[in-house]
């Protein structure tokens, strides 16, 4: 079964650097992802898909804070220079031939 | 521009049927699939459905089969989702997606199902 796994929280302080964790299920972590960002009060937003190579192409207008890497079947998502306006719930997913699959998403406060 | 635009959503009682709209502009629609997706009060975002480029394959997450029915128009550059029998726990935004990796989202729309 395709599965995602993230943490439901994390922080880091302004001007810092985080790095969130997408773990992908046995059997699966050849699987691409993608990294989406919702703030509150606001839609979600798409922030980059990220290949099993570690190879990744991001949304338009999405800063070069953002960027992903892979090891295994992790997936993750940095962001550098931490500004105050990152602090929201940040969902990976991932598709298979009849399915798409959100993680459960990781809150991110920035202290 | 290019956007998704979504509309449709409402107050329906438990049992009652609403129809969701996604109105694209800006891109080649008939070049993209489309998802519904979902995100309940304090809640994570849930995919519903898909819809191929010409619409021949549709695929829906288990909760909504027989229930919910994905379709679109390529002349009318829209997807639509046919929701019958709603539920309590059908009660989210939906939101409108572009491509199996979600590269682009609408602003969304907002299901209550109440009595």
């Amino acid at each position: 079964q395709l599965v995602l796994t993230q943490s439901p929280s994390a922080s880091a302080s302004l001007g810092a650097s985080v790095k969130l964790t997408c773990t992908l299920s046995s059997g699966h972590s050849n699987y691409a992802i993608a990294w989406h960002q919702l703030r509150p009060e606001r839609g979600p937003r798409y922030l980059m898909k990220l290949d099993s190579d570690g190879s990744h192409s991001k949304g338009d207008g999405i800063p070069d804070r953002f960027s992903g890497s892979t090891s295994g079947a992790d997936r993750y998502l940095t962001i550098s220079s931490l500004q105050s306006e990152d602090e929201a719930d940040y969902y990976c997913q991932t598709w298979g031939t009849d399915i798409r699959v959100f993680g459960g998403g990781t809150k991110l406060t920035v202290l | 521009e290019v956007q998704l635009l979504e509309s449709g959503g409402g107050l329906v009682q438990p049992g009652g049927s609403l129809r969701l709209s996604c109105a694209a502009s800006g891109f080649s629609f008939s070049d993209f699939e489309f998802n519904w997706v979902r995100q309940a009060p304090g809640k994570g975002l849930e995919w519903v459905s898909f819809i191929a480029s010409y619409g021949t394959t549709v695929f829906y997450t288990d909760s909504v089969k027989g229930r919910f029915t994905i379709s679109r128009d390529n002349a009318k550059n829209s997807v639509y989702l046919q929701m019958n029998n709603l539920r309590a726990e059908d009660s989210a935004i939906y939101y409108c997606a572009r491509e199996a990796w979600v590269d682009m989202w609408g602003q969304g729309t907002m299901v209550t199902v109440s009595s």
